[in-house]
């Protein structure tokens, strides 16, 4: 089946940039998706791009998406502490209703 | 607002009792979902329905069922609690017809089995 990967912690400075990678596995995926998850509460979706695209920008945060390598990564600029979350990647196939997700990347922003 | 809820958000119980999780959704949405979060496992499917009287066996189903009589509810039934399934588990749902079909997230139930 479906594999995604991220990367377990990322720490940044605020006012820096980050960088939040993810790997799938599956080349008929259709949509691709980064969601929040503040502590205590459920996923918030961020953002999402079709699989033709291979750019997506939207205000603060761009989408980059590199098929060939099945390489997904999402770019926060100018970081503020209240970016401080875990991110997850996930991938859609076919019909795009049943979602696999990766392991979360817990972003930590220093003051 | 249109939103999704679930109920309770904290349960303990003991292993061999049987817990219903609520998912509520006013979304009016035709696919609905149930996921268990675990440290470094990322959110792994349990059930999912596509409507009403539909439902069908994510990855990890076993030890759990879910029943949809109408298209607002999805309760997640576990039959005989055990401490492996000790979890948060999250409800979500999305709308058919085409496109991304964003999934919306409910808030979450920590469950815990002694």
């Amino acid at each position: 089946g479906e594999d995604v990967e991220q990367s377990l912690f990322l720490s940044v400075r605020e006012g820096d940039s980050s960088v939040i990678n993810c790997t799938y596995t599956d080349s008929s995926s259709t949509y691709l998706y980064w969601y929040k998850q503040e502590p205590g509460a459920g996923l918030q979706l961020l953002t999402y791009i079709f699989s033709n695209m291979d750019m997506k920008q939207d205000q603060r945060l761009t989408v980059l998406l590199n098929k060939k390598d099945k390489h997904l990564s999402l770019r926060i600029a100018d970081t503020q502490t209240g970016d401080s979350a875990i991110y997850f990647c996930a991938s859609a196939r076919g019909s795009a209703r049943q979602l696999t997700f990766g392991s979360g990347t817990q972003l930590t922003v220093l003051p | 607002d249109a939103e999704i809820t679930q109920s309770p958000r904290h349960k303990i119980t003991e292993t061999g009792r049987q817990v219903t999780l609520a998912c509520h959704q006013t979304w009016n949405h035709n696919n609905m979902f149930w996921y268990r979060q675990d440290l470094g496992h990322g959110l792994r499917l349990i059930h999912y329905s596509y409507g009403v009287q539909d439902t069908n066996k994510g990855e990890v189903s076993d030890g759990y069922s879910v029943s949809r009589s109408n298209t607002e509810d999805l309760p997640l039934t576990l039959e005989s609690a055990a401490s492996s399934q000790t979890s948060v588990y999250f409800c979500a749902s999305s709308e058919s017809g085409g496109g991304p079909e964003t999934q919306y997230f409910g808030p979450g139930t920590r469950l815990l089995v002694l």
